[in-house]
Formats: structure tokens, sequence, C-alpha cells
């Protein structure tokens, strides 16, 4: 079975700084990668995925993530945080795609907090 | 482009009542839907989800139930909510290929009192 871990429960990080947000997976065959971030009261929203291709993956907002198979690592990472980058973070794993429902696998989620 | 909406956004029901929480997806055609609920601002819990009208999978046993009597139109239910019921619902919808991300609604607020 499929599992994503978020090993961060929370990262503080000043303004202008950069951030990462670290994302390991386990899966049986190959990996469908997502982010996704939250605002307080509000549904996730989408910001990259990785399925195939380049490692480097870049999203909205000026997020980007790196796929490393070796490390079975997807870490989410922005060069210059901004305050309004602060929010809830949420790294998944597609469940097996032969399966139905193209159902997704959850991380914890990490919460950002980015100091002005 | 494609919408999904959810209503309503908070709720306050005593406990015992029933419960409809109602989605719905505008923009595509034969979508998946799902149901998650979300505890303490937290990780999420996959509820149900549905591949077509009337087909309808459980992911946990629980008190709650969903139906899909139209082909975008997603229904949370409940004839007796318990106190444990109380978190964050979100209904979210994705394409049928393996590589579409699923897409969120803002989510209901539930709170048992």
């Amino acid at each position: 079975a499929q599992s994503v871990a978020q090993p961060e429960d929370q990262v503080n990080v000043a303004e202008g700084n950069p951030l990462t947000v670290k994302c390991t997976y386990s899966v049986s065959g190959n990996p469908y990668l997502f982010w996704y971030v939250q605002y307080p009261n509000r549904g996730l929203q989408f910001l990259l995925k990785y399925i195939t291709g380049d490692n480097l993956v870049k999203g909205s907002y000026g997020f980007e993530a790196e796929f490393n198979k070796s490390q079975t690592s997807f870490h989410l990472k922005k060069p210059s945080a901004l305050v309004s980058d602060s929010a809830l973070y949420f790294c998944a794993v597609r469940d097996d795609v032969k399966a139905a429902g193209n159902k997704l696998t959850f991380g914890g989620g990490t919460r950002v907090l980015v100091k002005p | 482009s494609q919408t999904i909406h959810q209503w309503p956004a908070t709720l306050v029901q005593p406990v015992g009542s029933p419960l409809s929480l109602e989605c719905t997806v505008e923009g595509t055609s034969n979508p998946n839907l799902y149901w998650y609920r979300q505890a303490a601002g937290r990780g999420l819990q996959l509820l149900f989800y549905s591949v077509g009208i009337g087909q309808i999978s459980s992911e946990v046993p629980q008190n709650l139930s969903a139906s899909r009597p139209q082909d975008r139109q997603f229904i949370l239910s409940s004839k007796k909510l318990l106190l444990s019921d109380s978190g964050f619902y979100l209904c979210a919808w994705s394409g049928t290929t393996y590589n579409q991300p699923q897409h969120f609604g803002d989510g209901t607020r539930l709170s048992i009192l």
C-alpha cells in the first residue's frame, strides 16, 4: 500500500528566505505525486504534480517541487517566501492507478508560518 | 472552466438530528467525486468516493452515507448525528485519468451540540 510522510508539523521561515516543505513517499509502482495548499476555512488548492519527465516541477504561486526517485522524496520549494504563503501544505500520492476512483493518499500536513 | 460548490459553509446541528450536505460540479461530465472529513485542521480522511451515478464506495464504517443522484451532484447524509461527526467536510472532484488532480470545494464546517 502507498503512504506519504511529512516529517515536519510546522516550518517557520522569515519572509524573503527560501522555503522547503518535506515529503517522502512509498509506492509499489510508478509514483504520481501532488502538492496542495490550504488556507484557513478553505478547501485544498492544487499547486503542482509530478507524473513523469523532468524532476523539477513548476507550479502555481512561484512554487516548485523536486522529485528524487532514489530518496523517494518530493520536497516543495519556494525561493523567496511571502507572509501570504503561511498556510497548511499537503503532499499526496496517487493510489494504485489500476484501481478505480483516482484516489489519493495524503500526508498529515505541514503548517508553514512566514514571519515578516 | 470547472467549478465546485458546497453548501452550507457552516452548520450547527443538535445531536440526533439528520444531516444533508450537497456538492455540485459544473463544467465537466462524468467526474469522480469524493467526500473527505478533516479534523482539527489537519489530516484528511476519505469517507466516500463515486465513479458514476448511483455508484458509491465507502472507505470507513461510520454514521454517514452518500448518494449521487445526478452526474455532478454528490450528497452526504446522516439519519442521526453523533458528537463525533463534528468536523470540516470537503467535497472534491477529479477527471477519470490517473494523472489528473483532485479539486476541492471550500468545505462545510459542521458543529454538533
